[in-house]
C-alpha cells in the first residue's frame, strides 16, 4: 500500500502569509493527488484534483504543485477561514489520505 | 444540484450491525460510483471502499472486508453500507462522496457524514 505522509502536523501562520503544504508518497504516484479541505465539523471540500487543477469556485489563492512522491499545497495569502485540516489523497495505487496538517491563525 | 443526503446518527451495543444510507439526487444514480470514507473523531480520514450502483459492483479496503457491506438500491437512488460485529473501534463518522467523473476516485460531492456510536 502506498503511504502519504503530511508535514507539518500542525502549522500555525499570520493572516496574509504564504503557507506551504507537504505530501510526500512512499513511491510514484504520477500526479495522481488531489487535496481536501476540512472544517470543524463538517464534510471534506474539494480542493485540487489531479494535482494542479483549482476545483470550481474555490479561491485562486490555492494553488497545488508537485510530481512524482511529492507535492504541496500552497495558499498564497492566508485568511480567517482557511483555518481547517487539509488531506492529500492519492489514487495512482489503491486510495489513501494522507494524515493530515491542521492549519491555525497565529 | 448534486445531493447527497445521509442518514441521522446511530447508537450501537458492540456485537450487533448498523446500515447507513446515503441518498443521492440531482444526478443519474446508476451512472456514478459511491464511495464510502470513515473518520474517527479527531482523525484522519480513512477509505472503506466502494459500490457502482449501475451494476451493484463493489470493492472494498482490505481492512474492511468483513466489516462493511455496500448496496444500492436504484429504485430510490439510495446506497447503503451495512456494518457488522461492531465494536468501540467503529464508532466513527461515515461518509459517503460522489466523484466529479464517472471513472475518476476524486471525490467532488459528499455527505454531511453519520455518527455511529458503539457502546453498551
Amino acid at each position: 500500500d502506498i503511504q502519504m505522509t503530511q508535514s507539518p502536523p500542525v502549522l500555525s501562520a499570520s493572516v496574509g502569509d504564504r503557507v506551504t503544504l507537504s505530501c510526500k508518497a512512499s513511491q510514484n504516484i504520477n500526479k495522481n493527488l488531489d487535496w481536501y479541505q476540512q472544517k470543524h465539523g463538517e464534510a471534506p471540500k474539494l480542493l485540487i484534483y489531479y494535482t494542479n487543477n483549482l476545483q470550481t469556485g474555490i479561491p485562486s489563492r490555492f494553488s497545488g504543485s508537485g510530481s512524482g512522491t511529492d507535492y504541496t499545497l500552497t495558499i498564497s495569502s492566508l485568511q480567517p477561514e482557511d483555518v481547517a485540516t487539509y488531506y492529500c489523497y492519492q489514487y495512482n495505487s489503491g486510495l489513501t489520505f494522507g494524515s493530515g496538517t491542521k492549519l491555525e491563525i497565529k | 444540484q448534486v445531493q447527497l443526503q445521509q442518514s441521522g446518527a446511530e447508537l450501537a451495543k458492540p456485537g450487533t450491525s448498523v446500515k447507513l444510507s446515503c441518498k443521492a439526487s440531482g444526478y443519474t444514480f446508476t451512472s456514478y460510483y459511491i464511495y464510502w470514507v470513515k473518520q474517527r473523531p479527531g482523525q484522519g480520514l480513512e477509505w472503506i471502499g466502494y459500490i457502482y450502483p449501475g451494476n451493484g459492483g463493489t470493492y472494498y479496503s482490505e481492512k474492511f472486508k468483513g466489516k462493511a457491506t455496500f448496496t444500492a438500491d436504484t429504485s430510490s437512488s439510495t446506497a447503503y453500507m451495512l456494518l457488522g460485529s461492531l465494536t468501540p473501534e467503529d464508532s466513527a463518522y461515515y461518509f459517503c462522496a460522489r466523484p466529479e467523473y464517472r471513472y475518476n476516485p476524486t471525490l467532488a460531492y459528499w455527505g454531511q457524514g453519520t455518527l455511529v456510536t458503539v457502546s453498551s
